[in-house]
């Protein structure tokens, strides 16, 4: 039970540059969440999912896509990167409304 | 739309003592949880204790309360007997359970916890 996987660790990338942050949970639950988090500002979310198939719009949704094809699969897609990107990425998954979220390690990203 | 204050930048705690970092919150949804979260130097998110809107008990994890005041919307931490390893980043956060807000998670801005030897 590898709990909330996500990959890479860390990453640099250059302005206009597009990457896929994967994040994998093996717990079968159907929420899942990215969120960024920025000195000072706490966490903020991105995008979740609800289930299979079914996504929604966090706090801070532009310049990233989600989608939800699995379970247990949950990428995060950046488009075209900006500066304004660079932040630290998380990824949670949890059993429903009323229950925590596992969080992953975090990414950290880097964009020039 | 929901939000969490937590209004401590920064606690200091002498070891074995007990320290409350407090947590405000503001919703309409009258369903809702609260979660409080620890973050050590090394980034990881660790779930600490949970708080249902209906429930009639203040929750308990060990050395961790919420002390919950539904009236005064607050959710404030209390640990007990600080050790050094409690020092870290806590965070409250919400979810709401239905209307637009559902199942989205809100975080406040932190506190930053140091425990003295």
């Amino acid at each position: 039970n590898a709990g909330v996987t996500q990959t890479p660790k860390f990453q640099v990338l250059k302005t206009g540059q597009s990457m896929t942050l994967q994040c994998a949970q093996d717990m079968n639950h159907e929420y899942m969440s990215w969120y960024r988090q920025d000195p000072g500002m706490g966490l903020r979310l991105i995008h979740y999912s609800v289930g299979a198939g079914i996504t929604d719009q966090g706090e801070v949704p532009n310049g990233y896509n989600v989608s939800r094809s699995t379970t247990e699969d949950f990428p995060l897609r950046l488009l075209s990167a900006a500066p304004s990107q660079t932040s630290v990425y998380f990824c949670a998954s949890g059993r429903g409304s009323y229950n925590e979220q596992f969080f992953g390690p975090g990414t950290r990203l880097t964009v020039l | 739309a929901q939000k969490i204050t937590q209004t401590q930048p920064g606690m200091f705690v002498q070891e074995k003592e007990a320290v409350t970092l407090d947590c405000t919150y503001d919703t309409s949804d009258p369903s809702y949880g609260l979660f409080w979260y620890k973050q050590p130097s090394s980034g990881e998110m660790i779930f600490l204790i949970y708080q249902g809107s209906y429930d009639q008990q203040n929750a308990t994890e060990g050395r961790y309360s919420l002390n919950f005041q539904k009236a005064r919307k607050s959710a404030n931490l209390v640990i007990s007997a600080s050790q050094l390893g409690d020092s870290a980043m806590y965070f409250c956060a919400m979810r709401n359970a239905g209307g637009t807000s559902y199942g989205k998670l809100t975080f406040g801005q932190g506190t930053i916890l140091t425990v003295h030897p």
